[in-house]
């Protein structure tokens, strides 16, 4: 079956660096990726969504210029936690959109831990 | 615009027992929607999703879940809990348009006695 690999699965970096995220679809081209945020023991938020060759279409109280999207080809997109701080620490999982076959598929997420 | 209202953020059962997870909806469309399950520190798996066809839905792991227009509501159930069903589930619903784009509730986190 279609697989979306994300990769790193776990980052800790020190605050005020930067940390990018990979979300590729393995075995199919993706028009559309999502991206989102889940805090502990609560639900995902989506944060922007993704496709490709344009800009990321953000959620209202996400900053564009902290959570950096590129999506520059149907099957590879990256989040870019730019400046990292200790409360951008998270759980970010990504979803990848088949488009015409109506399928929507998740990556296994990264937890990030910025110190 | 679409939302999901999961009631219950902690529902305990024990083994055997039956599973009832409830989720409400609105929608201003006929909505699509979807039941995942989360393991810790990992992605979603889907285990089932209603797209307007029969009101039945049958998943993966013995899950089902009823579509209730008249009641708004999408529940989940499994007639006998396992052990390895103790996971974090959400209910979600397809945002307006055919992109893939899901509003999730609140999640239940289930757990199973033995």
């Amino acid at each position: 079956g279609a697989v979306v690999s994300q990769h790193p699965s776990r980052v800790i970096c020190k605050s005020g660096t930067s940390v990018k995220i990979e979300c590729r679809s393995l075995d199919f081209q993706a028009t559309t990726m999502f991206w989102y945020r889940q805090f502990p023991k609560q639900s995902l938020m989506l944060m922007a969504t993704s496709n490709e060759g344009s800009k990321a279409t953000y959620e209202q109280g996400v900053e564009k210029d902290k959570f950096l999207i590129n999506h520059a080809s149907l099957t590879l997109s990256t989040l870019t936690v730019t400046s990292a701080h200790p409360e951008d620490s998270s759980f970010y999982i990504c979803s990848a959109w088949t488009g015409s076959y109506e399928k929507l598929f998740f990556g296994s997420g990264t937890q990030l831990s910025v110190l | 615009a679409q939302s999901v209202t999961q009631l219950g953020s902690h529902v305990s059962v024990s083994e055997g027992a039956l599973v009832l997870l409830r989720c409400n909806y609105s929608s201003s469309v006929p909505p699509y929607l979807f039941w995942y399950v989360q393991y810790p520190n990992q992605g979603l798996q889907l285990l089932l999703k209603y797209t307007s066809a029969a009101t039945l839905v049958k998943g993966i792991n013995g899950f089902e879940a009823e579509f209730k227009k008249s009641e708004t509501s999408f529940h989940l159930t499994k007639p006998s809990a396992h052990m390895s069903d103790a996971a974090e589930y959400f209910c979600a619903v397809r945002s307006s348009g055919n992109t893939g784009k899901l509003i999730f509730g609140q999640g239940t986190t289930l757990q199973v006695k033995p």
